[in-house]
């Protein structure tokens, strides 16, 4: 099974700056994938990110305010850019492989 | 695209009980369906998981069964604990082939368990 790395665990952030969210893996994966879970919903994706490609969006989400870098097979970042308070959330990272596995995720506060 | 309707949204049952939640899926084509706990503060943890050739799988005390005609699947957990007590989300996708997660994950809205002494 993978074992996926999350950083920052957790953020208090001002409104209108970005954070940049990591997520490692301990093996190459051709897809990741990034979602959100707003408070005391289910998990939304955002984003498909593939290596050597343009990340892929979901409907309802755009490149200008959550950038997706995915540099190499074991790792990749989200941005979320000039936040509101509407942006706090559980950020996850989430690999493809024989199973489906998350990051323990970052809890973004955007004060 | 994929829809995936889960209920009861909140399920409390008394400690030893069992326990059953259940989803249904709209896209024929899904392959692959996994069951996550999380809980608070914590990220998903997926604690089981069914692909499509097969109609149920057991793993201790939870077992997942598959219905592809009906387009439903559910969790069964029996003898519950207090530490069985989270939110549960199912999810479907459809992967690339049948040994593969390989694809994106449309989740269920949840199920809060609590399991009361």
């Amino acid at each position: 099974s993978a074992v996926i790395s999350q950083k920052p665990s957790r953020d208090i952030c001002q409104r209108g700056t970005s954070l940049t969210i990591q997520c490692q893996v301990d093996s190459q994966v051709t897809m990741m994938f990034w979602y959100r879970q707003q408070p005391g919903q289910s998990l939304t994706l955002i984003a498909t990110a593939n290596q050597g490609s343009e990340a892929t969006y979901e409907s309802g989400f755009v490149i200008d305010k959550f950038p997706i870098s995915r540099p190499n097979l074991t790792f990749s970042t989200l941005t979320v850019s000039n936040m509101s308070p509407e942006d706090s959330s559980i950020y996850l990272c989430s690999v493809e492989g024989a199973e489906a596995f998350f990051g323990q995720g970052t809890r973004l506060t955007v004060v | 695209g994929e829809n995936v309707e889960q209920h009861p949204s909140t399920l409390s049952v008394q400690e030893g009980d069992s326990a059953v939640i259940k989803c249904t899926y709209s896209d024929s084509a899904s392959n692959y369906f996994p069951w996550y706990k999380q809980e608070l503060g914590k990220g998903p943890q997926l604690i089981i998981d069914i692909r499509s050739n097969v109609g149920e799988k057991k793993d201790q005390r939870i077992a997942v069964t598959l219905n592809k005609t009906a387009k439903h699947f559910s969790l069964h957990i029996t003898e519950t604990q207090p530490e069985d007590s989270a939110v549960y989300f199912c999810a479907a996708s459809k992967g690339k082939k049948l040994t593969g997660g390989g694809n994106k994950l449309t989740f269920g809205t949840g199920t809060q368990l609590k399991v009361e002494l």
